[in-house]
């Protein structure tokens, strides 16, 4: 059964790094999506990606976030600058259709220090 | 977008059945409502879907009534292994994609 893939599984990052985390979406799915999770709290929507373009963001996605789909198969989660706050699981989803079946990855870990 | 709301916690015995209610008071006429499985340190997993009455897979059953202000999940005899936080969401396609606002979930543990 295809899956989508998230690497690393870990990052540790010191406070102001830039880092960048990926995704890899199931074949011939269209639509993207990033969401978060802090420890112990619910999981948010970051940001949904369609057509090379950034359909909707929430107010999460600040000027410190940016997405890319720099090839056929990559979608990556960039954080500038990063903060201790930005500590979470981000997670990657992907859907084939405009549907409700979101089909996510089994996210990044991201420490800050 | 409709608020969710749920339990926060449910605790069941193996071999019981489970049903998890979800309030959505301002559902709107184009929503689906979506039920996904998390488990710790993993990322959700869609479990079941409707738009009204009554849908059934191989996992679940989801019923939702006529004003769709709510909806439940029945589990059927659950097993140790479906400990985990159970989120309802109400989906609604906006400019071609959906945008899913997960609440806070159902904590569900299953106990021998």
């Amino acid at each position: 059964e295809p899956e989508v893939t998230q690497t690393p599984s870990h990052q540790v990052t010191q406070m102001g790094q830039e880092v960048i985390l990926r995704c890899v979406p199931i074949s011939n799915h269209l639509y993207f999506y990033w969401y978060r999770q802090i420890l112990g709290q619910k999981v948010e929507f970051l940001v949904s990606f369609y057509n090379n373009e950034i359909s909707e963001k929430s107010e999460i996605f600040d000027d410190q976030f940016s997405v890319e789909r720099p090839d056929g198969s990559n979608f990556t989660l960039k954080i500038r600058s990063t903060k201790l706050e930005d500590s979470a699981m981000y997670f990657c989803a992907s859907v084939r259709t405009a549907t409700y079946e979101q089909y996510f990855g089994p996210g990044t870990r991201l420490t800050v220090t | 977008l409709a608020k969710t709301t749920q339990p926060i916690s449910m605790d069941s015995y193996e071999g019981q059945e489970v049903n998890i209610t979800c309030s959505h008071n301002n559902i709107a006429t184009n929503d689906y409502i979506t039920w996904y499985q998390q488990f710790p340190s993993q990322g959700p997993r869609f479990i079941i879907q409707g738009y009204k009455t009554k849908v059934t897979n191989e996992v679940a059953s989801l019923f939702i009534p006529a004003d769709r202000k709510s909806s439940t999940l029945s589990l059927p005899r659950v097993s140790l292994s479906d400990t985990a936080v159970y989120y309802c969401l109400v989906g609604s396609e906006e400019r071609g994609t959906y945008k899913y606002i997960f609440g806070t979930g159902t904590r569900l543990k299953v106990l021998a």
